[in-house]
C-alpha cells in the first residue's frame, strides 16, 4: 500500500505566479489535511477535506489560497499571486475513516517564490 | 485542545533509553495524547498514542501519569536515525477529522 504522495516534491514560482500543490491519499483514506511549514517552525494546519467537501478550513489564509478534494484524483491546494513570504513547506496527510485518528503524513512540497 | 508544554532539546546516547516529557496539566477527560517525530524535513511520522493507560509498540513506549498531567515517551534503544523532533499534542477523541497543533517539540540528538 503506497503511502500518501505529493508531488511535485521542490517547486519554485516567481512573485505573481500560480502554484498548484497535489496530494494523493493513501488507498481507502478518505480525509485529508493541509499543513504548513515555515522555515525554522513547526507544522500549522490549514484546511480538513473529505471527498467534495471542506469540512475545516480555519487555518487557511482568507485570500489566495484554496483546496480541494474533487470525487476522483488528488487534492489540489492552490495559491494564487505567490508572495516570497508563502515559501514553506507544505505536507499533506490523510487518515482513513472510522478506523483510529493517526494520520499519516506525505514526503511535503518545497514551495519557493523568488 | 489542551496546550502542551516539551522541552526544547535533548541529548542521548546511542544505545541507551531516550526519555522525552510532556506536560499537559490542562488536559481533558477525552483528549489523547500523540506522538509524532520529524526527521529533519521529512514528513511527520506517528509514532504512538494513549488516553490513560501505558502503550507498547514497535517503536515506543508510552507512560502517562495517573493524574493525565504529564506522559513520556520512551525509545528504550536510541539510534543515531531517531534523531528528530518529536511531537507531543493532546487531541480530543479518537476519531478521523480532529486536526493536529503542532508545538515546538523536543529536538532530540542521539549522538555515539
Amino acid at each position: 500500500n503506497a503511502g500518501v504522495m505529493q508531488n511535485p516534491r521542490h517547486l519554485v514560482r516567481r512573485r505573481g505566479q500560480e502554484a498548484r500543490l497535489r496530494c494523493s491519499p493513501m488507498k481507502g483514506h478518505s480525509h485529508v489535511y493541509w499543513y504548513r511549514q515555515l522555515p525554522e517552525e513547526g507544522l500549522k494546519f490549514m484546511v480538513y477535506l473529505q471527498k467534495e467537501n471542506i469540512i475545516d478550513e480555519s487555518g487557511m489564509p482568507k485570500e489566495r489560497f484554496s483546496a480541494e478534494f474533487p470525487k476522483e484524483g488528488p487534492s489540489i491546494l492552490r495559491i494564487q499571486q505567490v508572495v516570497r513570504g508563502d515559501s514553506a513547506a507544505y505536507f499533506c496527510a490523510s487518515s482513513p475513516p472510522n478506523q483510529g485518528s493517526e494520520q499519516f503524513f506525505g514526503p511535503g512540497t518545497r514551495l519557493t517564490v523568488l | 485542545d489542551a496546550k502542551t508544554t516539551q522541552p526544547p532539546s535533548m541529548d542521548c546516547a546511542e544505545g541507551r533509553a531516550a526519555n522525552l516529557p510532556c506536560n499537559h496539566s490542562t488536559i481533558s477527560g477525552n483528549e489523547y495524547v500523540y506522538w509524532y517525530r520529524q526527521i529533519h524535513s521529512q514528513g511527520p511520522q506517528y509514532i504512538i498514542h494513549g488516553l490513560k493507560n501505558n502503550e507498547t509498540n514497535e517503536m515506543a513506549s508510552l507512560i502517562i501519569t495517573e493524574d493525565r498531567k504529564s506522559s513520556t515517551l520512551i525509545l528504550p534503544h536510541a539510534t543515531l536515525r531517531d534523531t528528530a523532533v518529536y511531537y507531543c499534542i493532546a487531541k480530543s477523541g479518537n476519531n478521523a477529522g480532529n486536526m493536529l497543533t503542532f508545538g515546538g517539540g523536543t529536538r532530540l540528538m542521539v549522538k555515539p
